[in-house]
């Protein structure tokens, strides 16, 4: 079956702490493809990133940064120096192409709260 | 970045009437488009998903002449909730992609919709 696991359901940090958001994922596919998704105070998810299982290279941009790990079904997200405007919940989220629907099977989410 | 609007941002119906929520992308064609339902703290759940021109498709548990979906062009998705009841309150969330085969989603600011 798909499903992610976002294990921490909460964290809090202080400003300019570096943090780690775990997720782990369960798939039957070959090809399939992962994503974060940052949704802030206002509700509005944004789009992070999106990964494909062929491309095991780990990404950075600027404070962010994403460690792809098939052997272990993780893909973890990193955010370095931690800022207020950070705090948000974030989604992991891995692809279903069964039956050519698209779909994404979210996590439950990490709440990520940095303090000043 | 792609833009997806959504309207009404929210909305107070009275039980028993109905309420049609619109999605649109804004500077791209959309393949399919999602809709989401979310309760407080929770994480996203997938309702339907439309591909223009064509029935929507329903997860299971979704009743389909209550949340009617119309998926008129490649640039706008609509959601009715028809005979409103108080359970039906939520934030309900729309989502496009521009192709299909692993796609990001795109999702709108949502829609806040409290049935009285």
């Amino acid at each position: 079956a798909q499903k992610v696991t976002q294990a921490q359901t909460e964290i809090s940090v202080v400003e300019k702490e570096d943090v780690t958001l775990d997720c782990v994922y369960e798939t039957r596919d070959t090809t399939y493809y992962l994503f974060w998704y940052k949704q802030p105070p206002s509700g509005e998810l944004v789009f992070l990133i999106r990964r494909n299982s062929f491309d095991e290279q780990n990404e950075i941009s600027g404070r962010y940064s994403w460690n792809f790990q098939k052997s272990t079904s993780s893909f973890n997200f990193t955010i370095t120096a931690s800022q207020v405007v950070d705090s948000a919940v974030y989604f992991c989220a891995l692809s279903d192409l069964s039956y050519n629907t698209d779909k994404l099977i979210f996590g439950t989410g990490t709440r990520l709260q940095v303090f000043p | 970045g792609a833009v997806v609007s959504q309207h009404p941002s929210r909305v107070i119906c009275k039980s028993g009437t109905s309420v049609k929520i619109e999605c649109r992308s804004l500077d791209f064609q959309a393949t399919t488009m999602f809709w989401y339902r979310q309760f407080p703290k929770q994480s996203l759940m997938l309702m339907a998903t439309s591909n223009e021109g064509s029935k929507a498709t329903y997860e299971q548990g979704v009743e389909k002449d209550k949340f009617l979906i119309n998926h008129a062009s490649l640039t706008l998705s609509t959601l009715t909730v028809t005979s409103a009841h108080p359970e039906d309150s939520s934030f309900y969330i729309c989502s496009a992609s521009p192709g299909q085969g692993g796609y990001e989603q795109y999702f709108g600011p949502g829609t806040r919709l409290t049935v009285t």
